[in-house]
């Protein structure tokens, strides 16, 4: 079992609409839980942060954490064209000191 | 407010040729970590120094090997370039790892 898995996508969806990404993880021992959009051939960029059960409200962004499930999830409302990009889900691993990467979702916002 | 500097961005490698990744920040962080990016593969961790003098390996390191020069400077060194190295290398830094990373803007390294 990878330590934090994503659906590779992509995920289609229509301009206007909500896009709902979701990670698991394994362990239960990370305590930070991080969003980073990827543009294709740029590097990646820190959008949300989450550290307790529950949302957390960003703009268009919604971060959510469930830890007893294990499960962290990003919605984006009002999806723009500009919001295409892989979207990579981070938690922290190793005591805290390092961050594991899932493989990313491909978000593709269609007009 | 450079951030993270990585040098080269470009880079074309023969089979057996070495070479050095730089990387520099001006955040003054505390550490300082090396990811390889490769299709399907997601980001993993290649080596990282959580402090000034101080550097772990992560989830790949084999045929890699690391310097953290100063807190600033934490280089990457392939000895003996293979083309399972060709990959896209990224430099992050952060103060604390529960503030996230901060990137570099990657090198794209090929082994031929």
């Amino acid at each position: 079992q990878k330590e934090v898995e994503q659906n590779s996508g992509p995920l289609s969806v229509p301009e206007g609409a909500i896009a709902s990404l979701n990670c698991t993880y394994s362990d239960r021992g990370s305590q930070s839980f991080f969003w980073y959009r990827q543009y294709s051939g740029k590097s990646p960029e820190l959008i949300m942060s989450i550290y307790s059960n529950g949302d957390k409200e960003d703009g268009r962004f919604t971060a959510q954490l469930n830890k007893a499930s294990q499960y962290v999830s990003l919605l984006i409302r009002d999806s723009q064209p500009s919001d295409s990009a892989t979207y990579l889900c981070a938690v922290s691993t190793g005591g805290g000191n390092k961050l594991t990467f899932g493989t990313g979702t491909q978000l593709k916002v269609e007009l | 407010n450079a951030g993270v500097t990585q040098t080269p961005k470009f880079q074309v490698l023969k089979t057996g040729q070495s070479m050095t990744l730089q990387c520099a920040q001006d955040m003054n962080h505390n550490s300082m970590y090396w990811y390889r990016q490769d299709p399907g593969m997601g980001l993993r961790l290649i080596y990282y120094s959580a402090s000034e003098g101080t550097t772990d390996k992560g989830e790949v390191p084999n045929g890699y090997n690391v310097s953290r020069l100063n807190k600033r400077e934490f280089s990457l060194r392939l000895e003996s370039a293979a083309p399972s190295q060709t990959s896209v290398y990224f430099c992050a830094s952060s103060d604390l790892v529960f503030y996230g990373y901060t990137f570099g803007s990657g090198t794209r390294l090929t082994v031929v």
